[in-house]
């Protein structure tokens, strides 16, 4: 068990709404991610953080915001939901294995659906 | 452009037998390679990590190969059970750095009894 939870793990909300996901870790890993997983395609990377206030942008990052004020908290904030973010975020940290080997650990995902 | 493909995309089997899926990559400089497991409604667990040295390497009833010359892997899965049903995710990174990770689009296994 890494310890990652995320929260709310489903919310149904409508198009122009703001939102914001929360990922929080127990075992204070430097390395924070965000993914949106969607049907035909492989986990995209939307931002990720190595540190608090240290943060970058993934692959699919417009549309997204994150901020890390404290280690253990990473969030997710789209700021004006459109139906093409409905999808299922998942949060992850990266393990303390040397280079880039480090195993990925997620969290449940949050099932966002926007109508 | 750096890519893993995997196949097949879903896969039913019985219980109690055999499988192997595939994952090719295109990915350079590889560095190492993981299978993860993805059980429906739960995030992706590590099932094995292969870097470029290791041609094989087993955990439990999963044996995972790797072919760097090729730029293939197998995931090959013993002797099925239920709870094997899930989709089955390759991850490739390459030397450039932490954070460059790519994604396959999984195979779905369902195992019936």
């Amino acid at each position: 068990d890494a310890g990652i939870t995320q929260s709310p793990r489903h919310k149904v909300t409508e198009t122009g709404t703001p939102v914001t996901l929360r990922c929080h870790q127990t075992e204070n890993h430097r390395y924070m991610y965000w993914y949106r997983q969607d049907p035909g395609h492989g986990l995209r990377l939307i931002h990720y953080s190595y540190g608090v206030k240290d943060t970058d942008k993934g692959e699919v990052s417009d549309g997204y915001s994150v901020s890390r004020s404290k280690t253990e908290d990473f969030l997710l904030t789209l700021e004006s939901a459109t139906s093409s973010q409905t999808s299922v975020y998942f949060c992850a940290i990266r393990g303390r294995a040397g280079g880039n080997t480090g195993e990925l650990f997620f969290g449940e995902g949050s099932r966002l659906t926007v109508l | 452009k750096n890519q893993v493909e995997q196949s097949p995309q879903s896969l039913i089997i019985l219980e109690g037998k055999n499988c192997t899926l595939q994952c090719n990559y295109t990915v350079s400089p590889f560095s190492n390679l993981r299978w993860y497991k993805q059980d429906t409604g739960r995030g992706p667990v590590s099932l094995t990590i292969m870097t470029f040295s290791e041609n094989t390497k087993s955990n439990g009833r999963y044996t995972a190969t790797l072919d760097a010359d090729t730029k293939q892997s197998s995931l090959h899965i013993t002797a099925s059970q239920l709870s094997d049903s899930a989709s089955y995710i390759c991850v490739v990174s390459d030397q450039t750095g932490a954070n460059n990770l790519f994604f396959g689009t999984g195979t779905r296994l369902t195992v019936i009894p």
